[in-house]
């Protein structure tokens, strides 16, 4: 089957690092996205990995390692607007896209 | 704003009815898909759609129909509801067909009573 496993729930300090781990299983593989999505609101685009190695945009940054079928999401100098649920995305064979359960960080003062 | 839209934004209907959820894209994405997200869960892909043709099909049944149409618009047509359909569904555009980046509309909540 496929599947995407990352932590439920995180929880970190204002101005803190925190670190989202993805590992996926699936048939197919094309690319590794991020996605954030704030309570009541739509999912949106963070990052993209095809390759191997740290895609870094702004306080995000995201890594893949494709061997080990694995990726992260860090985000750097957190902010309380950051609280929210981070999904991974892969987009696999056939034009499909799975996410993950999703992540869900609460910022603390 | 990702300039994708969705209409209606919430929706109540009896099982066994038949509802049309509508989406419009940005100009020049020829790629949509569509997404069922159940509450606290991730989004889970149903169809895609590129250039007015379904290329791509998740683990849903038959009675979950879509259309593509030239101006960018897409409709996700559910038929025979029942309460586990009960969800926020999203339509996504993106520019190039199985595209990574995908820009998601608000979303409508349906609920199936």
């Amino acid at each position: 089957g496929q599947s995407l496993e990352q932590p439920s729930e995180v929880t970190a300090v204002e101005g803190a690092i925190v670190q989202i781990n993805c590992t996926y299983q699936t048939s197919g593989f094309y690319g590794l996205s991020w996605y954030q999505q704030h309570d009541g609101g739509a999912p949106t685009f963070l990052s993209y990995n095809a390759l191997d190695g740290l895609e870094e945009t702004g306080r995000f940054s995201s890594f893949l390692s494709r061997s080990d079928s694995y990726g992260y999401l860090l985000l750097q100098e957190l902010q309380m607007k950051d609280s929210a649920s981070y999904f991974c995305a892969v987009r696999g064979g056939g034009f499909k896209t799975i996410f993950g359960a999703g992540t869900r960080l609460f910022v603390k003062a | 704003e990702t300039g994708v839209t969705q209409s209606p934004t919430h929706l109540i209907k009896t099982r066994g009815q038949q509802v049309t959820l509508r989406c419009s894209s940005q100009s020049g994405h020829n790629t949509v898909s569509w997404y069922q997200q159940a509450l606290g869960q991730g989004p889970q892909f149903i169809f895609q759609y590129y250039r007015e043709e379904e290329n791509g099909r998740g683990n849903f049944p038959p009675r979950f129909s879509g259309l593509q149409f030239p101006n960018y618009s897409s409709e996700l047509n559910v038929n025979a509801l029942e309460l586990d359909d009960s969800a926020l569904y999203l339509c996504a555009s993106n520019s190039e067909r199985g595209g990574d980046e995908q820009y998601f509309g608000p979303g409508t909540r349906l609920t199936v009573t």
